[in-house]
């Protein structure tokens, strides 16, 4: 009984390196999405997908890039990681079986330790 | 921005005592959802309250919505240590999915 993971729990980075954090979860939920939290500020949308092939961004995307090929899989890409990139990356799904109009409870997973240097 | 704010930032009571944390938010809503985070670990859905329910009870939890006033609380009764975490309210909206999480109230139950 899996739930969501993520991989990896920690990870340090060089300034202007590239990477992907991996999420996957086995619960077949349409919607995944991505936040970071960053002390005193809470959990911040980075992206969302409401579906295989759909993504949207979130509050915060500048810096990141999604995809969304299968429904298990929901990678963020870091394209130039930047110190300010510093964060704990939280990825979420959530069934959308009651439609778009009635959201369920999010399942996290258990999070990714990032330091950019 | 963040849609939600909790309040108090931070709360410290005694084993036994209750525990009301307050979250308002900016945008109409579909519902409100209250989470559970332990040092370090992933988030932990508690409860969800829908925007046209007033108030729902789940264990020793009750939330409360006013959906007027934008604001919703959280009430943990008879807190024990293990209640030691932080909570966050996050908010769905009518117009999309994208759920919206406050900062966050930290509780530290002593015992």
């Amino acid at each position: 009984n899996a739930g969501v993971t993520q991989t990896p729990k920690f990870q340090v980075l060089k300034t202007g390196q590239s990477m992907t954090l991996q999420c996957a979860q086995d619960m077949n939920h349409e919607y995944m999405s991505w936040y970071r939290q960053d002390p005193g500020m809470g959990l911040r949308l980075i992206h969302y997908s409401v579906g295989a092939g759909i993504t949207d961004q979130g509050e915060v995307p500048n810096g990141y890039n999604v995809s969304r090929s299968t429904t298990e899989d929901f990678p963020l890409r870091l394209l130039s990681a930047a110190p300010s990139q510093t964060s704990v990356y939280f990825c979420a799904s959530r069934s959308l079986q009651g439609g778009l109009r009635s959201p369920t409870e999010a399942f996290f997973g258990q999070g990714t330790r990032l330091t950019v240097v | 921005s963040q849609q939600g704010e909790e309040d108090p930032q931070a709360l410290s009571i005694q084993e036994g005592e209750n525990a009301t944390m307050n979250c308002s938010y900016k945008t109409s809503i579909n519902n409100l959802q209250w989470y559970r985070q332990n040092s370090g670990r992933g988030l932990v859905h508690l409860i969800l309250i829908r925007s046209n329910e007033r108030e729902k009870h789940s264990g020793r939890l009750r939330v409360t919505l006013d959906t007027s006033k934008k604001s919703s609380s959280l009430l943990i009764t008879a807190s024990r240590a293990a209640d030691t975490a932080s909570y966050f309210c996050a908010t769905d909206a009518w117009n999309n999915n994208d759920m919206r999480f406050g900062a966050g109230t930290r509780l530290t139950v002593k015992p």
